[in-house]
């Protein structure tokens, strides 16, 4: 079983502010990576999936990067909003049969106005 | 209108009871996924289903069993309810599995085992 990790588990920006938070996964047996935003009270969304070392994506102000070598991704977002506040979800897709997602416990932002 | 309904969205019961919690998709996808989630955890898979007639254990599926009545319906069954399955369940769909296969979330249910 893959564990993936996340970190901080919350952090608290005023807003303006830029911040980025970090999603550990194991190296080995590496499918894909997926980032969901959750915010309270409604569904969890799709915001990317990356699959390559090297590979960044970006929407709007929040972009995020990948390294398949070392097992981490980051989640940047630039110039903070309070709709920006909200539980962002990584996960690990470890085999490509079974369409399982391990999911990291998450990293709660909350912007300040 | 939402395309992975969840229903109830909310529910109270006790111990011993055997609750179900439903699920429903307009996607149209084959993949169907319950999820629970519980604070400073991670989503964890209960179980999932590739088709109606392919259902699989997740890492927690003790006390739980599910039925795919049709592509478009899973259900989730605690057939007899503990309080440490308190929690807010996650129904989730996907396409395939492929890696740009990303799942689509109900609302959630959130349970209370009293």
């Amino acid at each position: 079983i893959l564990n993936v990790e996340q970190s901080p588990q919350s952090l608290h920006v005023q807003e303006g502010d830029s911040t980025n938070f970090t999603c550990s996964f194991p190296s080995s047996n590496f499918y894909a990576l997926h980032w969901y935003r959750w915010e309270t009270a409604k569904s969890p969304e799709a915001l990317f999936v990356m699959t390559l070392n090297g590979d960044e994506k970006k929407k709007g102000r929040i972009s995020a990067t990948l390294n398949t070598k070392e097992g981490y991704s980051y989640l940047y977002i630039k110039g903070s909003q309070p709709e920006d506040s909200a539980t962002y979800l990584c996960a690990s897709l470890g085999s490509s049969n079974t369409g399982k997602l391990i999911f990291g416990q998450g990293t709660t932002l909350q912007v300040k106005p | 209108d939402a395309d992975v309904t969840q229903t109830p969205r909310n529910r109270i019961t006790k111990t011993g009871k055997r609750i179900m919690l439903e699920c429903s998709q307009t996607k149209g996808h084959d993949r169907m996924y319950w999820y629970r989630q519980d604070p400073g955890l991670g989503l964890q898979l209960i179980y999932y289903s590739f088709d109606v007639k392919d259902i699989n254990k997740g890492e927690i599926s003790d006390g739980y069993s599910v039925s795919r009545q049709a592509q478009a319906k899973f259900s989730l069954s605690l057939e007899s309810a503990i309080p440490n399955q308190t929690a807010l369940y996650f129904c989730a769909t996907s396409p395939g599995t492929g890696a740009h296969n990303t799942q689509y979330f109900g609302p959630g249910t959130r349970l209370t085992v009293l």
